[in-house]
């Protein structure tokens, strides 16, 4: 399998753009998990989904964020319209259901400008 | 909640020598905990894991860590450090239990070899 895929890899946008990143995960992983990573606030879980359907998006900072699973073979993490503070690297993950680890994309390194 | 505590920012050993990340949890039912690492510019890499099998796990690349119920630990050992150890660690923890919640991550740990 290649793994959680994720793109783009580099995302430089200015503000008030709509900025949409992609995730496909491992084949047969029930789970998706969408976390960001930043220097002050570390790594943090925004959204995850179960067989496609989302369970907990608590952890989404703001009405400007919105995230999808059409299918179980991609999620989608929309940003509309971006600010400099959403400048950060987003993270996908997939997992199957009991007690395993995550297996985690390389990332999108998105900057607002 | 769960949350968990890693202690120290940044941890510099010579090569050749022991390594030891600090992890706390805290967790109102039994844990599952986790050990990432994180090289530049890529995602995270699950070294090892704990769901209450063996209280001492043994992972990738010779590293180790034991589940301490009494102290709420799980400190990550290497016995002898490697310059391509030099990373990010991060500890995480997730509930136990049906479903599978979000991990919750701690700040990480950078590890600095010294040669």
């Amino acid at each position: 399998d290649a793994g959680v895929i994720q793109s783009p890899r580099h995302e430089v946008t200015e503000m008030g753009q709509e900025v949409t990143l992609r995730c496909k995960p491992i084949s047969g992983h029930d789970y998706l998990f969408w976390y960001r990573q930043t220097m002050m606030r570390g790594l943090e879980l925004l959204i995850y989904f179960n067989n496609n359907v989302p369970i907990d998006d608590s952890g989404m900072p703001e009405d400007r964020f919105s995230a999808k699973m059409p299918n179980a073979s991609f999620s989608t993490l929309k940003i509309q319209p971006s600010e400099p503070r959403d400048s950060a690297v987003y993270f996908c993950a997939s997992s199957l259901l009991q007690g395993g680890g995550y297996t985690f994309g390389s990332g999108t390194r998105l900057t607002v400008v | 909640a769960q949350s968990v505590t890693q202690l120290g920012s940044h941890v510099s050993v010579s090569e050749g020598a022991l390594v030891l990340l600090r992890c706390n949890y805290s967790s109102s039912v039994p844990p599952y905990l986790f050990w990432y690492v994180q090289y530049p510019n890529q995602g995270l890499q699950l070294l090892l894991k704990y769901t209450s099998a063996a209280t001492l796990v043994k992972g990738i690349n010779g590293f180790e860590a034991e589940f301490k119920k009494s102290e709420t630990s799980f400190h990550l050992t290497k016995p002898s450090a490697h310059m391509s150890d030099a990373a990010e660690y991060f500890c995480a923890v997730r509930r136990s239990g049906g479903g599978a919640d979000g991990l919750t991550f701690g700040k990480g740990t950078h590890l600095i070899i010294q040669p």
